[in-house]
This record gives C-alpha cells, sequence and structure tokens, in this order.
C-alpha cells in the first residue's frame, strides 16, 4: 500500500522559517508526482497554494514556495505570518488519474 | 469565478448508498481540460481522494473505494455526482467536490465548501 507522508506537526516563530516536506513510499519524489500543496484551517475547505511541484496560482502569497528537496516534495514558509497557522497537505499523482494526500502537517506559530 | 457547491442529505444508514451532488457555476464542466473530484476528510483526520469524473463519463477511482464508489456526470445540469455504496460509521466525514483541471499542469484549484455526511442508524 502506497504511503504519502509528511511531518505530523512543526513549530515556527513568527517572521522565521519552515520547511515541510512531502515523501511517498514508492521511492523519490519527482515532476512527475506534479505536487499539489493545500492549506486548511478549521472548518474550512483546503485553499490551494502551490501545483507542479513550484508553480503558485494568482491567489498564493509571496511568501509561499515550492521545491524538490531530498527526494521529497518541499512546501517554504519564509517570513511566516500568524495566520499561516493551518494543517498543510501534499499532494501526489501516481498516474492513470490516480492521485493520494499526504496525512497533513499541522504548522503552529509561536 | 468558478464555484462548486455540494448537497445531498447529511445523515445515512449503514449499509445504504450515500448520495451527493456537486452543483458546478462560473464554468462549463464539458471543458476538454477539466476533471472534477470527489475528496473526503473524516472528522479529525486528514484529506483521501475518492475519484474524479471527465465530462465524457469517463471515472478514475481510488483502488481502495472502487468497489463501492460510482462518479457520474451529468451535462445538462452542469453538475456531477458521487454514490458510495454499503457505507458503514468509517465512511462519516466531510465531503468536498473540486475541479482537477489539466491546464497547464494538474492541479485541484476549485473546491467546495464541503457537506458532512453522517452515517448512523
Amino acid at each position: 500500500q502506497t504511503v504519502v507522508t509528511q511531518e505530523p506537526s512543526l513549530t515556527v516563530s513568527p517572521g522565521g522559517t519552515v520547511t515541510l516536506t512531502c515523501a511517498s513510499s514508492t521511492g523519490a519524489v519527482t515532476s512527475g508526482y506534479y505536487p499539489n500543496w493545500f492549506q486548511q484551517k478549521p472548518g474550512q475547505a483546503p485553499w490551494a497554494l502551490i501545483y507542479d511541484t513550484d508553480s503558485k496560482y494568482s491567489w498564493t502569497p509571496a511568501r509561499f514556495s515550492g521545491s524538490l528537496l531530498g527526494g521529497k516534495a518541499a512546501l517554504t514558509l519564509s517570513g511566516v505570518q500568524p495566520e499561516d497557522e493551518a494543517e498543510y497537505y501534499c499532494l501526489l499523482y501516481y498516474g492513470g488519474a490516480h492521485w493520494m494526500f499526504g496525512g497533513g502537517t499541522n504548522l503552529t506559530v509561536l | 469565478q468558478l464555484q462548486l457547491q455540494e448537497s445531498g442529505p447529511g445523515l445515512v444508514k449503514p449499509s445504504e448508498t450515500l448520495s451527493l451532488t456537486c452543483a458546478v457555476s462560473g464554468d462549463s464542466i464539458s471543458i476538454s481540460s477539466d476533471h472534477w473530484g470527489w475528496i473526503r476528510q473524516p472528522p479529525g483526520k486528514g484529506l483521501e481522494w475518492i475519484g474524479n469524473v471527465y465530462y465524457s463519463g469517463r471515472t478514475y477511482y481510488n483502488p481502495y473505494l472502487k468497489s463501492r464508489v460510482t462518479i457520474s456526470v451529468d451535462k445538462s445540469k452542469n453538475q456531477f455526482s458521487l454514490k458510495l455504496s454499503s457505507v458503514t460509521a468509517a465512511d462519516t466525514a466531510v465531503y468536498y467536490c473540486a475541479r482537477q483541471t489539466i491546464v497547464p499542469t494538474p492541479n485541484f484549484d476549485y473546491w467546495g465548501h464541503g457537506t458532512l455526511v453522517t452515517v448512523s442508524s
């Protein structure tokens, strides 16, 4: 069974920088997995942040960036704001139009 | 502005079939670059991709749910639907519909607000 793994929780200080990662049990994550990243706050629907590893939507704040790092997909937040406290999910494409979410990272800004 | 809105019963009995509809506005469901998907989230847990449908009716399902899932599209009403059969308490979740476009590359850009479905007798 394929598993997508994220850090369960991370803590960052306001104004700091934090990197969240997304690993696949099938091996190194490459651009061919078209990594997507979402932010979700309590009681709200997920909000798309990043697609295709590092592409931003028109609404994505500049402080969010995506990359590949050490065989994983990564989401970096630079100059973290209090409103960035949320759950973050990655989503990977496994071919044949099949997708799998990571378990999510709970980011605390403290 | 694309909008998606889920609707359907909030309570389903065990062993019965869960049925939800997602109404799409601000865009045609027949655009060739778009798939339409369902994702769910049990209370306090993570997201799970259920499946996608293309306007042609072609479907793609999560292998672990495939035996119980049917997703269909109604182009005349600009909406698509989810049916999940033989439900149990484990199927209690917030169900989201979303657009999965392939332009410029595959991504889920617009989501509905979600609807909570509880499986209970």
